[in-house]
């Protein structure tokens, strides 16, 4: 079973640079199948960030397309996530998934807060 | 604004019956796409709870179910217990977007 565990600093400056990463565990990230960044603001619903397939290639929401990268790095089993130019709108638990080829999401991370604020 | 929308809340007694409503358009549901259904119990990650409509993973209770029919899709928990009060959230794929879309959830209340 695949297991998947968000890290990175849960607070960052207004026009800074977001970073987080997921590590893959019980599984390879080199497999046939899509990685996925979810976030959900405090109270609220959640909202799909963008995906990035094991042979890199990638997909964004249209809303959050100009700020964000998703990257993978097969030698650490791991993918990243940089949202830039961040203000306290990007504050969210940020979550990491494993998108299944059938198009769900049936492995998630706990989840990691991050607060914009200065 | 959610692309999926959903109503806020759902509420029921105990053994009753609840449904939660999830209206698409002709870019997700609507053209096609599989609907899926997530719980998000207090301060944890969602969790699959039915996938491709009307499909249960292991473990998830019989209570459980779906179904789709056009730019709509409902989920039904019967027999309705103190444990499945949480968020739940609809998910499809929207060919406008080129992804993963939605539902704003609808929270279910045991009363």
């Amino acid at each position: 079973q695949v297991q998947l565990q968000e890290s990175g600093p849960g607070l960052v400056r207004p026009s800074g640079t977001l970073s987080l990463t997921c590590a893959v565990s019980g599984g390879s990230i080199s497999s046939d199948n899509w990685w996925t960044w979810v976030r959900q603001p405090p109270g609220k619903g959640l909202e799909w960030i963008g995906e990035i397939y094991h042979r890199g290639s990638t997909k964004y929401n249209p809303s959050l397309k100009s700020r964000v990268t998703i990257s993978l790095d097969k030698s650490q089993n791991h993918f990243s996530l940089k949202l830039s130019s961040v203000t306290a709108a990007d504050t969210a638990v940020y979550y990491c998934a494993y998108y299944d080829s059938r198009g769900f999401f049936d492995y998630w991370g706990q989840g990691a807060l991050v607060t914009v604020s200065s | 604004q959610s692309v999926l929308t959903q109503p806020p809340s759902v509420s029921g007694a105990p053994g009753q019956r609840v449904t939660i409503s999830c209206t698409g358009s002709s870019s997700n549901i609507g053209a096609g796409y599989d609907v899926h259904w997530y719980q998000q119990l207090p301060g944890t990650a969602p969790k699959l709870l039915i996938y491709d409509n009307n499909n249960r993973p292991s473990g998830v209770p019989d209570r459980f179910s779906g179904s789709k029919s056009g730019t709509s899709a409902s989920l039904a928990i019967t027999g309705l217990q103190a444990e499945d009060e949480a968020d739940y959230y609809c998910h499809s794929y929207d060919s406008s977007l080129s992804g993963s879309v939605f539902g704003g959830g609808t929270k279910v209340t045991v009363l």
